[in-house]
């Protein structure tokens, strides 16, 4: 059974940073592209970042460009996201996502999603 | 930036009911729609992609349909466990997006 768990997430202050991880188990996680989804607190889904299988491509939304990392280590079945100089506007709960009929760029549709774990970016 | 506009934005139905769920992009997609159904504090789930074929364990009264830039999500009977937010999804371009929501509540 494919299961994606989350964690890392938290509260912190504005600037600071923060690492989430996603644990992937149940299926062969070197063959999936994978992708960071959010969703602000009562609000709809924003996508975050996406990944292919082998980490040749990475793609990011405007909002987090050039503050966010997206990486993965297939060894270790899990995938990560750096998050550096939070703002408010980054608080939501980070969901990692299998890509189902991945095109090779990291994009498609999510198959499987984790729980979540929430960033709280607050004073 | 493709953007998915989802009406209505709430659905008030009974249970056995159809429910006819919209979403409209801004420019075409070609059939690279998909749709989650989410509820309150749980992940969302895949129910259809590439606009109408239904995902792994799916029941078939969901059904999806439309091309280019309108589509639709049916629930043809409502159960009481489809009482939920139903979001759209486009993978046609970047960056992904998806819709507004659509919440389908007991009338």
């Amino acid at each position: 059974e494919v299961h994606l768990v989350e964690s890392g997430g938290g509260l912190v202050k504005p600037g600071e940073s923060l690492r989430l991880s996603c644990a992937a188990s149940g299926f062969t996680f070197n063959n999936y592209d994978m992708n960071w989804v959010r969703q602000a607190p009562g609000k709809g889904l924003e996508w975050v970042s996406s990944i292919t299988s082998k980490s040749d491509y990475k793609m990011y939304t405007d909002a987090v460009k050039g503050r966010f990392t997206v990486s993965r280590d297939n060894a270790e079945n899990s995938l990560y996201l750096q998050m550096d100089s939070l703002r408010a506007e980054d608080t939501a709960i980070y969901y990692c996502a299998r890509i189902l009929l991945g095109n090779g760029f990291g994009s498609g549709y999510y198959d499987y999603w984790g729980q979540g774990t929430l960033v709280t970016v607050s004073s | 930036e493709i953007v998915l506009t989802q009406s209505p934005a709430t659905l008030s139905l009974s249970p056995g009911e159809r429910a006819t769920l919209s979403c409209r992009a801004s420019q075409s997609l070609r059939g690279s729609l998909a749709w989650y159904q989410q509820k309150p504090g749980q992940a969302p789930r895949l129910l259809v992609y590439d606009a109408s074929n239904r995902a792994t364990a799916i029941p078939a009264r969901f059904s999806g349909g439309g091309s280019g830039t309108d589509f639709t999500l049916t629930i043809s009977s409502l159960e009481p466990e489809d009482f939920a937010v139903y979001y759209c999804q486009q993978r046609s371009d970047w960056p992904l997006t998806f819709g507004g929501g659509t919440k389908v509540e007991i009338k």
